[in-house]
């Protein structure tokens, strides 16, 4: 069963755009929560994270909101360049070594 | 700079033939990670390793198996290759407690026919 779900699947943005890429989980337990940037041919990397004690975080143009109650968090990307064009995963986990979990990943493709 | 490689970048197999995939890590992390990666599905754990000798299935560990006889290289064997296991392989490592940030390697496209 997927225990983060993501939507939606792909996105198309005009630059200059705001891209929003929502998530949802439902174990309690968790308390980090990563998104992952994944370009053609590379493996996932790290974007942004945050933990339940902020509803926000900021770095540069990406923003995750969080909504500890609602059990969601969102990604958005203010003034999306065509280089922001990727695969995003969320992620959430917990305490164990191995209960990261991952959404099934949204295709963004922004147009020039 | 943090680095995760994998063997192969892509791989043919056949129906029933053994197949390896190594992953080296050079951070020196307790944790290595084996994911596939399936469009519409995301990243799904098979095995989790988090010492030398350790291991822990994941969510999907039918049909494959893992070695770790070194703290930076895990191993993910499939015993019998078959077509449902054609996929993109990715391996991670990270620190310990399992919410630090995981590294990954670049992906194993494997194709069985």
């Amino acid at each position: 069963q997927q225990q983060v779900k993501q939507s939606p699947q792909s996105l198309i943005v005009q630059k200059g755009g705001i891209s929003i890429i929502n998530c949802a989980y439902e174990n309690t337990a968790f308390d980090y929560f990563p998104w992952y940037q994944q370009f053609p041919g590379k493996g996932p990397a790290l974007l942004i994270a945050i933990r339940p004690d902020v509803s926000e975080k900021k770095e540069g143009r990406f923003t995750i909101s969080f909504n500890k109650s609602a059990k969601q968090f969102s990604l958005h990307i203010m003034d999306s360049q065509p280089g922001d064009s990727a695969t995003y995963f969320c992620a959430a986990s917990g305490d164990n070594n191995n209960d990261m979990r991952f959404g099934a990943g949204t295709r963004l493709t922004v147009k020039p | 700079d943090v680095k995760v490689t994998q063997s192969s970048r892509y791989l043919v197999k056949r129906t029933g033939e053994k197949v390896f995939l190594e992953c080296v890590q050079d951070m020196d992390h307790e944790n290595m990670f084996w994911y596939r990666q399936d469009p519409g599905l995301g990243l799904r754990l098979i095995y989790f390793s988090y010492d030398v000798k350790m291991k822990e299935k994941g969510d999907i560990p039918e049909g494959y198996s893992v070695s770790r006889e070194k703290k930076e290289r895990f191993s993910l064997i499939l015993e019998s290759a078959s077509t449902n296991q054609t996929s993109m392989y990715l391996c991670a490592s990270n620190p310990p407690p399992g919410r630090e940030t995981q590294y990954f390697g670049p992906g194993t496209r494997l194709l069985v026919l």
